[in-house]
């Protein structure tokens, strides 16, 4: 099962911020979280990760608050493409070292609205 | 991504075949990743490969298989044993590093009826 718990779906104004949240009150101190969207009928697209710092890129931002409980992904300016289904992933560390799996939820539906 | 092919798009088959889904990467990437999709869910792992000649099952491993012959190709069966062999199916790549992300194909859509 997923780590994470997202809400199913959310709506967002197209120009305005997108905040969507993730809890993950189980992460432990060596895991990262990770952000993913899918369009439908696509592949998964990687957004942006994190372990304890806020994270910024050209896509996004990533708020972690500082017990690591929980984090938001921010779309500073959402658009008509920016309708998807967004993932907030715990790397699952089966493995002392080396890649380990990503187990992912059911995500959250974003839809940006004209 | 466009390192990753995953071909045909659409593959549709008669119940009790098995199909062969076909994915190639030309990124170097040593990990490479099977992922089963269901309507309004999300993706479950099926088999997952860190090196050539070497694959460990995920969590939906029955009735599939795999191989990793060389470092660009993972191929995925999916044989008569598998239930409701009928879904999305994604391939992923992953550099070897810790914590890097993982890199999507478009995937196969397989109908089985």
């Amino acid at each position: 099962d997923a780590k994470t718990t997202q809400p199913p779906s959310m709506d967002c104004a197209e120009g305005r911020a997108a905040n969507l949240p993730c809890n993950h009150s189980t992460i432990s101190g060596n895991e990262y979280v990770y952000w993913y969207r899918q369009i439908h009928s696509q592949g998964p697209q990687y957004i942006i990760h994190g372990l304890k710092n806020n994270e910024t890129n050209e896509m996004a931002s990533l708020i972690i608050t500082e017990d690591r409980k929980s984090s938001t992904l921010i779309l500073p300016h959402a658009t008509l493409r920016d309708t998807a289904v967004y993932y907030c992933i715990v790397r699952v560390a089966t493995m002392p070292s080396g890649n380990t799996p990503l187990v992912f939820g059911k995500g959250t539906r974003l839809s940006v609205i004209a | 991504d466009g390192g990753i092919t995953q071909s045909p798009k659409y593959l549709f088959r008669k119940e009790g075949q098995n199909v062969t889904l076909s994915c190639e990467q030309n990124l170097n990437h040593d990990a490479m990743y099977w992922y089963r999709q269901d309507p309004g869910q999300g993706l479950r792992l099926i088999y997952y490969s860190q090196i050539v000649n070497d694959f460990q099952k995920g969590d939906i491993a029955e009735g599939y298989s795999v191989s990793r012959e060389k470092k660009e190709s993972f191929p995925l069966t999916v044989t008569s044993a598998q239930k409701n062999p009928t879904a999305f199916y994604l391939c992923a790549t992953q550099v070897s590093a810790n914590n890097s992300p993982l890199h999507f194909g478009n995937g196969t859509r397989l109908t089985v009826t």
